[in-house]
């Protein structure tokens, strides 16, 4: 069975100050990884997403992650942090090798971003 | 390019009661699945399809029916709603995982239900 976990239920960071969100995973087959972002009372937006190749991958809205395979883990970055950037933020996976596969969403961590 | 469209947005039920959240995509996305979301747990996946005619269980499919007549539909039933099923809905459509170019799921905006 496949899983995610992220660590932080909540966390503060002070706008222009580098952001991190924490995720590991756990799948048997090769992991497709994926970072969404929900704003009040709206739906999960696509952030970025992992397939193969390049460890760091870009996204939308400055946001990057790190995929590390020996870490099994997928965090999500961003170099300076708005106030605007203030949301919910959930990590899921995929397993590549399960055509039936649907998405294992972590627990979400709200990112809280103060002028 | 509508995307995913779910209704209703807000539903307030009775307890017994039975209801339909609607779920269409116009991506010609073989896969759609139903999520409920609650404080604190993320999102878990009630049901799943990937392709008309076939649908699966996920992690918490009790007390929800679902179908697959078309591509396009993935209607989520209640088919005697209880005060544990308030929570938030959200379907999502995607293609398959094992294709040279892998789409992210496509999230609709959700539908809040209250069963009181």
């Amino acid at each position: 069975a496949q899983s995610v976990a992220q660590p932080e239920d909540q966390v503060n960071v002070a706008e222009g100050n580098p952001l991190t969100v924490k995720c590991t995973y756990s799948v048997s087959g090769n992991p497709y990884l994926f970072w969404y972002v929900q704003y009040p009372n709206r739906g999960l937006q696509f952030l970025l997403k992992y397939i193969t190749g390049d460890n760091l991958v870009k996204g939308s809205y400055g946001f990057e992650a790190e995929f590390n395979k020996s870490q099994t883990s997928f965090h999500l970055k961003k170099p300076s942090a708005l106030v605007s950037d203030s949301a919910l933020y959930f990590c899921a996976v995929r397993d590549f090798n399960n055509a039936g596969n649907m998405l294992t969403f972590g627990g979400g961590t709200r990112l809280m971003v103060k002028p | 390019n509508a995307g995913v469209t779910q209704t209703p947005k807000f539903q307030v039920l009775k307890t017994g009661q039975s209801m339909t959240l609607q779920c269409a995509q116009d991506m010609n996305h073989e896969y759609m699945s139903w999520y409920r979301q609650d404080p604190g747990m993320g999102l878990r996946l009630i049901h799943y399809s990937v392709g008309a005619g076939i649908t699966d269980q996920g992690e918490v499919p009790n007390g929800y029916n679902v179908s697959r007549s078309t591509t396009e539909d993935f209607p989520l039933r209640l088919l005697s709603a209880a005060p544990s099923q308030t929570s938030v809905y959200f379907c999502a459509s995607s293609g398959p995982p094992g294709r040279v170019r892998i789409t992210e799921a496509f999230f609709g905006q959700g539908t809040r239900l209250t069963v009181v």
